[in-house]
């Protein structure tokens, strides 16, 4: 399963504490999404990144920064300042006149 | 208002019956719909989208502009169509548009 990869698998942190997510990806893709997804709320966009060294905010910003130095990397920081950080954590990328996007495995994220 | 509706959380059918997963939107241009399907420990992945017109896994969905939905049918569900479905909507002719998904309907096909 490569493609688009994430890491950690779960992850576990301390309320207060920062956090980066990490993503991956090898389809030479322009494209990178971070989603969050609960129960119920399907999935909320986040960040989303169409090219290196810029990004725009989504529906759900707060409380959340990204970066995009390098076309395959596109990670995610929680901050402190995030409200209620436990979620489901997607990263998705998609190509140049493509419309479909390719999914990580997701991170889990807990803070207690 | 850009905004994708899925009126089921959970929808449940017997093997064999006909399912229909409803989907409406709102958008103000040309829009592209899509269904994602995430089956139980698998990734988020494209099921179909309408400006392909195919039938995969059985599964069709057409796009009525008039009533602005895109409803995902399928004639006889199976046991392996149990998963959550996400309806989905981009810009037409926008590449990198943002993607809004609905909030899904977790389908249960009974045996």
């Amino acid at each position: 399963d490569g493609g688009i990869t994430q890491s950690p698998k779960y992850l576990f942190r301390k309320e207060g504490q920062n956090v980066t997510l990490s993503c991956e990806q090898n389809l030479n893709h322009d494209a990178m999404y971070w989603y969050r997804q609960d129960p119920g709320q399907g999935l909320r966009l986040i960040y989303y990144s169409q090219i290196v060294n810029d990004f725009q905010k989504g529906d759900i910003a707060e409380g959340y920064s990204v970066s995009r130095e390098k076309k395959e990397s596109f990670p995610l920081t929680v901050t402190s300042a995030q409200k209620n950080p436990t979620a489901f954590y997607l990263c998705a990328s998609s190509g140049q006149g493509a419309y479909e996007q390719y999914f990580g495995p997701g991170t889990r994220l807990t803070v207690t | 208002a850009q905004r994708v509706t899925q009126p089921e959380k959970l929808l449940s059918v017997f093997k064999g019956a006909p399912v229909e997963l409803k989907c409406n939107y709102s958008y103000s241009g040309s829009p592209e719909l899509f269904w994602y399907v995430q089956y139980s420990r698998q990734r988020l992945q494209l099921l179909l989208r309408h400006i392909s017109r195919e039938s995969i896994k059985g599964f069709t969905a057409d796009l009525n502009k008039g009533e602005t939905s895109f409803h995902l049918k399928k004639p006889f569900a199976q046991e392996e169509d149990s998963a959550m479905y996400y309806c989905a909507l981009s810009g037409l002719g926008t590449s990198y548009d943002k993607v809004i998904f609905g909030p899904g309907t977790s389908l249960s096909v009974i045996p």
